[in-house]
């Protein structure tokens, strides 16, 4: 069935610093893919998407190009802020109306 | 701007006991979904619901488990007798094409 993985956290940054949190899937079709965070204490935000193959998703600064040769899907962010901090998934859907597929989440822990 | 609410925001009930969580998708929205976290593991689908009905459900959703639309707005989760198992975060979730926008959870406590 399909999956999606994610780099195992915490991340720790300071602030300004790159961030980069892998993601690689594993689906039988052409999935849509997703970045969602979770703030502490909060449901689910969809942060991008991207719905076919070298769309990129963009959004708060934060950027994720849909890689089919590599079936990966990596969030970006130039310059982290601690307002940043939180937990970030991937997800796949195979159509809309479908299922989302989680990845485990990772945990960003930005310092000041 | 529209959002997806779930009611109550934390429910504490005895394990054998009936709980409904409720939620209140986006208006337009005609997809319908339940999700749920155990602390500190990943995010599980439950069920996916669409005109009117089941469209897929996972292993979890077992018989104790139900949806409903009673009304135009609301949509249900029904546990028939929880176990301690189902203490988790549930997460009501609504779309209309491929984004899914989440509700803020209802934390669920078995005792």
């Amino acid at each position: 069935g399909d999956s999606v993985t994610q780099m195992e956290g915490p991340v720790t940054l300071s602030e300004e610093a790159f961030l980069t949190i892998n993601c690689t899937y594993t689906a039988t079709g052409y999935p849509s893919l997703f970045w969602y965070v979770q703030y502490p204490g909060e449901g689910l935000q969809l942060l991008l998407k991207a719905t076919k193959a070298d769309d990129k998703g963009s959004n708060k600064g934060f950027e994720a190009t849909y890689r089919k040769e590599t079936t990966s899907f990596h969030l970006e962010k130039g310059s982290v802020q601690v307002s940043d901090s939180a937990v970030y998934f991937c997800a796949l859907s195979e159509r809309y109306g479908n299922k989302l597929v989680f990845g485990a989440g990772t945990i960003l822990r930005v310092k000041s | 701007e529209p959002e997806v609410t779930q009611t109550p925001s934390h429910q504490v009930t005895q394990m054998g006991q009936e709980v409904i969580l409720r939620c209140v998708p986006i208006s337009n929205h005609l997809y319908f979904y339940w999700y749920r976290q155990i602390l500190g593991q990943k995010v599980e689908f439950l069920v996916s619901f669409y005109n009117n009905e089941i469209s897929e459900k996972s292993e979890i959703f077992d018989d104790q488990f139900s949806v409903e639309r009673p009304d135009g707005s609301n949509f249900t989760l029904k546990i028939r007798s929880t176990k301690l198992e189902d203490s988790a975060m549930y997460f009501c979730a609504s779309s209309e094409r491929h984004e899914q926008y989440f509700g803020p959870g209802t934390r669920l406590t078995v005792t």
